[in-house]
């Protein structure tokens, strides 16, 4: 059955390390996101893509990198660079639609915890 | 820079009655809105949603509420049920790929 899922669902990993969230869909929609959630706060945008070797940066982009090399995996790469890694992360996607709007559908998350 | 608000954190109501959560926004610019549901440890998924050009969708319990003039929309929960707790999350957006979560209200429904 179609779905999004991303793995693992926990992760840790030290101060100083790169780490890579995994994204897959096989729904077959174009566009696919990061969002970061934090106590207290909304999803925040990380990056987000509407086609294959394409991607734009969201609100938070700093310290994170993306690639978008399949249409159906969007990895999410957590850089030492960012200051406070340790948060839940969400990926979703949705059919593209330049003249209509689509609701996203989530994955289960990954909490990445830095030690 | 807040643009979608959600200030009651948490809502508690009875098995039954009417659930309403509010959401405020800045940007006079989001044309599209939805509501999400979030059960703990897992994503988001869609619940309902409404365009800038109504006021008002409904689908089934759930009913949405748009107050353009003052950036204002709500979700009514009627009635509401044990299996309505979690976190709701009202998003809003102004072109395909830029949506903007609220802070979420966690919805208690007690039997």
């Amino acid at each position: 059955d179609g779905g999004i899922t991303q793995s693992p669902k926990y992760l840790f990993r030290k101060e100083g390390q790169n780490v890579t969230l995994s994204c897959e869909q096989n729904l077959n929609h174009d566009a696919m996101y990061w969002y970061r959630q934090d106590p207290g706060q909304g999803l925040r945008l990380i990056y987000y893509s509407q086609i294959v070797n394409d991607f734009q940066k969201g609100d938070i982009a700093e310290g994170y990198s993306v690639s978008r090399e399949k249409k159906e995996s969007f990895p999410l790469t957590v850089t030492s660079a960012q200051k406070n890694p340790t948060a839940f992360y969400l990926c979703a996607s949705s059919i593209k639609g330049p003249f209509s709007y689509n609701e996203q559908f989530f994955g289960p998350g990954t909490r990445l915890t830095v030690l | 820079d807040q643009q979608v608000k959600q200030n009651s954190p948490s809502l508690s109501v009875q098995e039954g009655r009417i659930s309403i959560l509010n959401c405020d926004y800045t940007n006079s610019m989001f044309d599209y809105f939805l509501w999400y549901k979030k059960y703990p440890a897992e994503g988001p998924t869609f619940l309902i949603s409404i365009s800038s050009i109504k006021d008002k969708n409904e689908d089934g319990r759930f009913t949405v509420f748009l107050n353009k003039s003052a950036k204002h929309l709500s979700l009514h929960i009627v009635p509401s049920q044990p299996g309505d707790s979690a976190v709701y999350f009202c998003a809003a957006s102004a072109r395909v790929g830029d949506m903007r979560f609220g802070a979420g209200t966690r919805l208690t429904v007690k039997p």
